[in-house]
């Protein structure tokens, strides 16, 4: 089974764009997060989706916002990029979401903003 | 590679030692724990995961370990390998329900040959 892809691998923008980074989870998983990890604040939660519905959300401004399409592929867009936007993002999907089924992580997006 | 992280504290060990990685949580109210292991350049990998009403579990060369008395996990890795150098993060789920994770802040494995 493969496993979770997401697109692109890097990315270079400049401040005051904005960017959209791509996921696909394992197949048959229907619920998919997003995580921010930097050297300084370490993996930090961005959002959940499942079934299209985002069902939890971190502390991240608006400027962060996902979706999630019919197939499970989901899409987070970052509008007005900061530096302090430059990190990698990570999406993980899971089964349901819940206790039995944890995260399994793609390789992430690294973007780097200037 | 791409650094994890800069300031990371470091476990260096011999190949074929044991290894012990020890996490604080934060939150008494979590209920489901998770390892997970970080090679450079790549997502963290799955290791092994452990429920509250659990004291202990066992996985293929790993053991988590927890102590909800002092809101403490402990990851044991048994006859360490080169293979198992990585940043080692344990997470705890904040939110019942849903998969809402907050991970600590890692600990790089050193193993020498």
């Amino acid at each position: 089974k493969a496993g979770v892809t997401q697109t692109p691998r890097y990315l270079i923008k400049t401040r005051g764009q904005q960017v959209t980074l791509s996921c696909s989870p394992i197949s048959g998983h229907r619920s998919v997060s997003w995580y921010q990890q930097t050297p300084g604040q370490g993996l930090q939660f961005l959002f959940e989706y499942f079934s299209e519905t985002q069902r939890n959300k971190g502390n991240f401004p608006g400027r962060f916002s996902g979706r999630q399409f019919s197939n499970s592929r989901s899409e987070m867009n970052v509008s007005t990029l900061e530096l302090g936007d430059s990190a990698l993002y990570l999406c993980a999907s899971s089964v349901e979401g819940g206790f039995n089924s944890p995260l399994h992580f793609g390789n992430g997006t690294r973007l780097t903003v200037t | 590679g791409e650094s994890v992280g800069l300031h990371l504290p470091t476990l260096s060990v011999q190949e074929g030692d044991n290894s012990i990685i020890n996490c604080a949580y934060s939150n008494s109210a979590s209920d489901y724990f998770i390892w997970y292991k970080q090679e450079s350049g790549k997502g963290p990998q799955f290791i092994i995961d452990i429920r509250s009403n659990m004291d202990k579990r066992q996985g293929q060369r790993v053991t988590v370990l927890l102590n909800k008395t002092v809101k403490h996990l402990s990851l044991q890795i048994a006859a360490t390998q080169p293979g198992d150098s990585a940043v080692y993060f344990c997470a705890e789920n904040w939110d019942t329900g849903f998969q809402k994770l907050v991970f600590g802040t890692g600990t790089r494995l050193l193993v020498s040959p």
